[in-house]
This record gives C-alpha cells, structure tokens and sequence, in this order.
C-alpha cells in the first residue's frame, strides 16, 4: 500500500463544531484529493490539489475548505459540521509523473459522526 | 453535470458462478478505470484502460472499454468468496486531473 495516513481514523463531534481531518503522504506524489462515501452515491470528490496553494473545487464542495502548504499533507476543514457531513472520508494520491493514467492511491479512511 | 452510472447495485452469487458489472458514463472519457473496496476497508486500484474497444485480463477478471469510450464492464469467471466486495469504475475525465466515480457494485459470494 501507498504511504498515507488519514487522521483521525475515527470522529464524532456535534453540530456547529469545526472539524479538521488530516491527510498525510510519504510518496511525494503531485496530487491529492479528499473524497466522501456514502451509500448509494459511491465516492465523491470533495476538493482536490495539484501542489502546494493549488486547490479546486470538486463536486460536493459545500461547507468544505482544504488547505495544502506542504507536498506532503492535505487539510480538510469543515466549518461548522452539519449531520449531513456525517460520512467516510477518504484521502487519495496520484502522481502525473505515471503518464496520463493518474490512478489513485487511497488512504484508510476516516469514519465521521455528526450528532 | 458528467455522470458515471453503474449496475446492478448489489448481486448475489454461488461460488463458481460468472458475475458482470457494467459503467456508463454520460459523456466520452479519457480512460477507465476499476477499483476493489474490501468491506471495511478501502478503495484499491486493479486496472486502467485508455483505448477505445481495449480488453484486458488478469486471472479471472476480464475488463472491456467501449468503442466510443462511453462504456466499460468487469466480468469474473468462477467466482471465489475472495472476490467479495465492492467494485467501483471512475472514469477520467476529459481535459481534468479527476475522475468520476461509479456509484458501485457490491458483490456477495455465498460457498
């Protein structure tokens, strides 16, 4: 398995609360990407970066805030959770280096419960 | 907006039995490509495909890209309690870094 580590692995928090979830990388790899899964809907992007200050938008990206100042680590950042954030988080990487295949490397998630 | 559509949702089958999944997608794609996720655990990449019409195997699992790279499927031959989980296909977008995830097939193997 790729080299990265999601913290938390495991959260709950209450409605109005920030939250920050953490993703960590030993590959050196360019991109990185915040996911959320759910039933039903299957993974969704979030946010995603390709480098250090650069980030875009995904398809869910509401009430959502990442932040990259480091290759190696990637911030997720909900403002005031809400219930509907409660989900699986995951982190994924990909390296432009491996031609214009970008598969993703995912780390092991992190579970988040909004009371 | 561009979406990847994948069926059935869930299946059921006897160890032996062949299994199929099949991805649509609104829109042309850049390449395809298949992912495991173990229940309880993560998505895990398996294969990309980037040509049109291109078929490629690995031991049991047969994966096909369409003609007009609209279209995908992953076929198991023989099925094992091992290949027990949820198959996603994404689909690379045209001109983006993303891709577009299926919304998944769960599979259940009974011996």
């Amino acid at each position: 398995d790729a080299g990265i580590t999601q913290s938390p692995r495991h959260k709950v928090t209450e409605t109005g609360t920030p939250v920050t979830l953490r993703c960590h990388q030993t590959e050196n790899h360019r991109y990185m990407y915040w996911y959320r899964q759910d039933p039903g809907h299957g993974l969704r992007l979030i946010h995603y970066s390709y480098g250090v200050k650069d980030t875009d938008k995904g398809e869910v990206s509401d009430g959502y805030s990442v932040s990259r100042s480091k290759t190696e680590d990637f911030l997720l950042t909900l403002e005031s959770a809400t219930s509907s954030q409660t989900s699986v988080y995951f982190c994924a990487i990909s390296d432009s280096r491996t031609g214009p295949s970008y598969e993703q490397y995912f780390g092991p998630g992190t579970r988040l419960t909004v009371t | 907006g561009q979406q990847v559509m994948q069926i059935p949702q869930y299946q059921h089958v006897q160890e032996g039995e062949d299994f199929t999944t099949y991805c649509n997608s609104s829109t042309t794609l850049s390449n395809i490509q298949w992912y495991k996720q173990r229940p309880g655990g993560h998505p895990v990449f398996l294969i990309q495909l980037v040509k049109s019409g291109e078929v490629k195997k690995q031991k049991r699992l047969t994966f096909q890209f369409g003609e007009a790279k609209k279209n995908s499927s992953l076929h198991i031959t023989a099925t094992q309690t091992t290949d027990v989980g949820t198959y996603f296909c994404a689909g690379g977008s045209l001109g983006t870094d993303k891709l577009i995830f299926g919304t998944g097939t769960r599979l259940q193997v009974f011996p």
